[in-house]
């Protein structure tokens, strides 16, 4: 059972414009949200995240929402580059930590085109 | 570079038999996960070690067992091995409360 979703595989933008990535989730009980991001033959790299106490959190080119009523959160990345081009998995915590075991999407290919 | 170290990076192996995974965290930190990424899959969370101690377990199957040494370098131990069992284990650490930061990963196969 997929507690995380990412129903969107891919997505591609242009250079310079916004990349808006989705996530739903399905479980209430879930508190911390993360973001993270992919390259090939590395790694997941933490990115950004929110407490289920906010809306939104935004660290220079990224934003995170959070509508907690909809179970449904969304990065947005401003100003997009061809090296933002990555898997981006979004993750959920049962605490207010990133610090048990989290719970992945399947993940969105981002592909930002010249 | 996170700071986390895995070893091997690929592992090919045949059905039945058994590997052991192994990875180093940040130093400094005394939590220790391993997620399994299946083909097209999100991570799914296996185990986690605090300080030596088994802490979480999620869908870890009874052929794998984990644990963390003294010095928090952990081992996955994968046993009796499937062609299903074809994936990329990811180890993280964490400092207390703190995010996770993962490892390249360790690609197997298992023909």
């Amino acid at each position: 059972d997929q507690q995380v979703k990412q129903n969107s595989p891919s997505l591609s933008v242009q250079e310079g414009r916004i990349s808006i990535l989705n996530c739903d989730y399905t479980n209430s009980m879930f508190d911390y949200f993360l973001w993270y991001k992919k390259y090939p033959a590395e790694g997941p790299t933490f990115l950004i995240s929110i407490s289920s106490i906010k809306d939104k959190n935004e660290d220079g080119r990224f934003t995170v929402f959070l509508n907690k009523s909809a179970k449904h959160l969304s990065l947005h990345i401003v100003s997009s580059q061809p090296g933002d081009s990555a898997v981006y998995f979004c993750a959920a915590s049962p605490d207010q930590t990133g610090a048990n075991n989290l719970f992945f999407g399947t993940g969105t290919r981002l592909t930002v085109i010249p | 570079d996170s700071g986390v170290t895995q070893t091997p990076k690929h592992l090919i192996t045949a059905t039945g038999q058994r590997v052991t995974l192994r990875c180093s965290p940040r130093s400094g930190d005394l939590s220790v996960y391993w997620y399994q990424q299946s083909l097209d899959q999100g991570l799914q969370f296996l185990i986690q070690y605090y300080n030596g101690e088994e802490r979480a377990k999620g869908n870890i199957l009874e052929r794998f067992s984990a644990q963390q040494f003294p010095d928090l370098h952990s081992e996955l131990n994968l046993s009796s091995l499937e062609l299903g069992d074809s994936a990329l284990y990811f180890c993280a650490s964490s400092a207390h409360l703190d995010t996770q930061y993962f490892g390249p990963g360790t690609r197997l196969t298992v023909l």
